[in-house]
């Protein structure tokens, strides 16, 4: 079956820190994977995408994400997070000719002073 | 700037009053997607129209329908709804089943 997990609910770390978010996926086909950041009472917006190539993919507001296919992950990375980073962060997947988007459950970022 | 727009952001309803919320896009996308994002979870797909191709997901309940008048618009009818209809309803358009959906700031629906 076809799944998506973040492993994490919630994540505290302190401004100017690093971040790291955990993504893993199930898939039998090669899948297309996206990260959206969703602030309180917003809709989502996406941060970044991986379709084929280059498996390191940079996206907005500093953050990028490497597609491990050996490990079937899909971690989101900011060297150093801001304030303004304190959100929901979603994994997606999809496969490649369908239209369901499979959404991880959320990583909830909390940033400290 | 090209975008998602939903109205109203904040509906409240009665149970069982029908009740319709509103997409709108600039983005000339072929796709069109309703969501619904109950509190701390992961939005859930309803329904999508490819152009005007409507496709349901197989768990959403047939008090939801959805209609799509033109490339443009959206819209999501909730012809009877319950206390556990309150919720997040995300607008999403996107160029082609694969592209990046684009969302809307979603439709905050309350049932009283």
């Amino acid at each position: 079956a076809q799944s998506v997990t973040q492993p994490d609910i919630h994540i505290t770390v302190s401004e100017g820190a690093s971040l790291e978010l955990r993504c893993n996926y199930s898939y039998g086909a090669t899948p297309y994977l996206f990260w959206y950041v969703q602030s309180p009472g917003q809709g989502l917006q996406l941060l970044l995408k991986y379709f084929s190539g280059d498996t390191l993919v940079q996206g907005i507001k500093g953050f990028e994400a490497e597609f491990k296919r050996s490990q079937s992950s899909f971690n989101l990375r900011k060297p150093s997070v801001h304030w303004s980073d304190a959100a929901e962060y979603f994994c997606a997947v999809g496969a490649h000719s369908g239209y369901a988007l499979n959404f991880g459950k959320g990583t909830s970022l909390l940033v400290t002073p | 700037d090209a975008m998602v727009i939903q109205n109203p952001r904040y509906q409240v309803t009665q149970f069982g009053k029908p009740v319709t919320l509103s997409c709108s896009q600039t983005l000339n996308h072929n796709v069109m997607y309703w969501y619904q994002q109950k509190s701390s979870q992961a939005p859930k797909l309803l329904f999508h129209y490819y152009d005007k191709d409507f496709n349901n997901e197989a768990d959403t309940p047939d008090n939801f329908q959805s209609r799509r008048p033109n490339t443009s618009f959206c819209f999501l009818d909730i012809r009877s709804p319950g206390l556990g209809d309150a919720a997040m309803y995300l607008c999403a358009t996107s160029r082609d089943p694969e592209g990046a959906r684009h969302f809307g700031p979603g439709t905050r629906l309350t049932v009283t």
